[in-house]
């Protein structure tokens, strides 16, 4: 079955930190993955995609993302995080048909 | 240039009612996706709309249904709401051509209160 694994439902970080969000996948296909980002009460923000080519991402606000096949993952990091990067972070694969399978999200709590 | 919009942004509603949510797809885009979150959740795909037709349906209840408009917005319909139906109800947009898993864009949302 196809889906979206976020192990970790909320994360702190102290603001400056590094940061890496995980997210696994199974798909029977070759995966399109996404990072998406929600602020309280708000639509989804796209961050950035993974279509084939580099593996390594890099996306809006300072986000890189990484796939590896082998492992299934596609994890999300920041080298020093902002406090206005609080918000919760989707992770979701596609294919052909645009459908998009999203997790459950990981909630980020950032600390001055 | 604007993005995705939707209107209304919030809704409150009593269970057995019926609700009308829509959805102008960013300029340029001709496939529109609705999608809920439940409080908590990540969002579920409902269905997509292309060419006016439903393309692809996800696990949800012939309760919901919906419709395209040649100008490329959207409706998305429930009937007989239930208390379950509480949610933020999410349309996205992307551009048109054949196959792959093009960018999908989401408008703010529509919040629905079904009480």
């Amino acid at each position: 079955a196809q889906s979206v694994t976020q192990p970790d439902i909320h994360i702190t970080v102290s603001e400056g930190a590094s940061l890496e969000l995980r997210c696994n996948y199974s798909y029977g296909a070759t995966p399109y993955l996404f990072w998406y980002v929600q602020s309280p009460g708000q639509g989804l923000q796209l961050l950035l995609k993974y279509f084939s080519g580099d593996t390594l991402v890099q996306g809006i606000k300072g986000f890189e993302a990484e796939f590896k096949r082998s492992q299934s993952s596609f994890n999300l990091r920041k080298p020093s995080v902002h406090w206005s990067d609080a918000a919760e972070y989707f992770c979701a694969v596609g294919h052909n048909t645009d459908k998009l399978i999203f997790g459950t999200g990981t909630r980020l709590q950032v600390f001055p | 240039d604007a993005g995705v919009t939707q209107s209304p942004t919030h809704l409150i509603k009593t269970r057995g009612q019926q609700v009308t949510l829509r959805c102008s797809p960013k300029s340029g885009h001709d496939t529109v996706s609705w999608y809920q979150q439940a409080l908590g959740q990540g969002p579920q795909f409902i269905f997509q709309y292309y060419e006016e037709e439903e393309r692809q349906r996800g696990n949800f209840p012939d309760r919901f249904s919906g419709h395209q408009f040649p100008n490329y917005s959207s409706e998305l319909n429930v009937n007989a709401l239930l208390l379950g139906d509480s949610a933020l109800y999410l349309c996205a947009s992307s551009l048109p051509g054949a196959g792959g898993s093009k960018t999908q864009y989401f408008g703010p949302g529509t919040r629905l209160l079904v009480l």
